[in-house]
């Protein structure tokens, strides 16, 4: 069975650009999460989505970010504009959500984007 | 805000030895305790998971230990071997807030 695919693996862009990340979870996982990996800050939770429907926002940075997940089998992560300290690699990861219970989370193997 | 520490940041040990990590929470209402492996190039994977209702969880040479008054829990390799060498990261959530925070992450090397 494919796991998590996302795209693109790497990313190099200037800044001030437009970045769009894209995933597709594993077919039948009603939960996505987009996470975020820096040596500074670790594994950091950006938003999530249960069932298309965004639950918590809380920790993308700012404006600059927005996520979409249009149906079960797509998400994207946009940064506009981009920064140099967006730099960092980007996980999204799914999960079959049964009840309240957060059961195992299937990672992608992430996107390295570098902001120059 | 930090809610989950984890330490050390690495470490090294020799094949065979014992690999310990410790990681330490803050919200009393987190009531699900995951550890998840990491190889370089690749997404995190989970190893090992805990619930607060027992205190010890063994599969294979992992081993984690719970301490429900202390608010710690640890992660043992025992037999550690140089396939072992990856970076390992505790985690908690709530069940009703379906929401992991993970903790920084510990990068393990184990030498042949």
């Amino acid at each position: 069975d494919a796991g998590v695919i996302q795209s693109p693996r790497h990313e190099v862009t200037e800044m001030g650009q437009e970045v769009t990340l894209r995933c597709k979870p594993i077919s039948g996982h009603n939960s996505l999460f987009w996470y975020r990996q820096t040596m500074m800050r670790g594994l950091e939770l950006l938003i999530y989505f249960n069932n298309n429907v965004p639950i918590d926002d809380s920790g993308m940075p700012e404006d600059r970010f927005s996520a979409k997940m249009p149906n079960a089998s797509f998400s994207t992560l946009k940064i506009q504009p981009s920064e140099p300290r967006d730099s960092a690699v980007y996980f999204c990861a799914s999960t079959r959500l049964a009840g309240v219970e957060i059961g195992e989370l299937f990672f992608g193997e992430g996107s390295r984007l570098t902001v120059l | 805000q930090q809610q989950v520490k984890q330490s050390p940041q690495s470490l090294i040990v020799q094949k065979g030895g014992i690999s310990i990590i410790n990681c330490a929470y803050e919200n009393t209402a987190f009531d699900y305790f995951p550890w998840y492996q990491q190889f370089p190039g690749k997404g995190p994977a989970l190893l090992i998971a805990i619930r607060p209702d027992v205190s010890e969880k063994k599969e294979g040479r992992f081993t984690i230990s719970f301490n429900k008054s202390a608010k710690q829990f640890s992660l043992h390799i025992m037999d550690s071997q140089p396939g072992d060498s990856a970076t390992y990261f505790c985690a908690a959530s709530r069940a009703a807030g379906n929401k992991l925070t993970f903790g920084g992450g510990t990068r393990v090397l184990v030498k042949p």
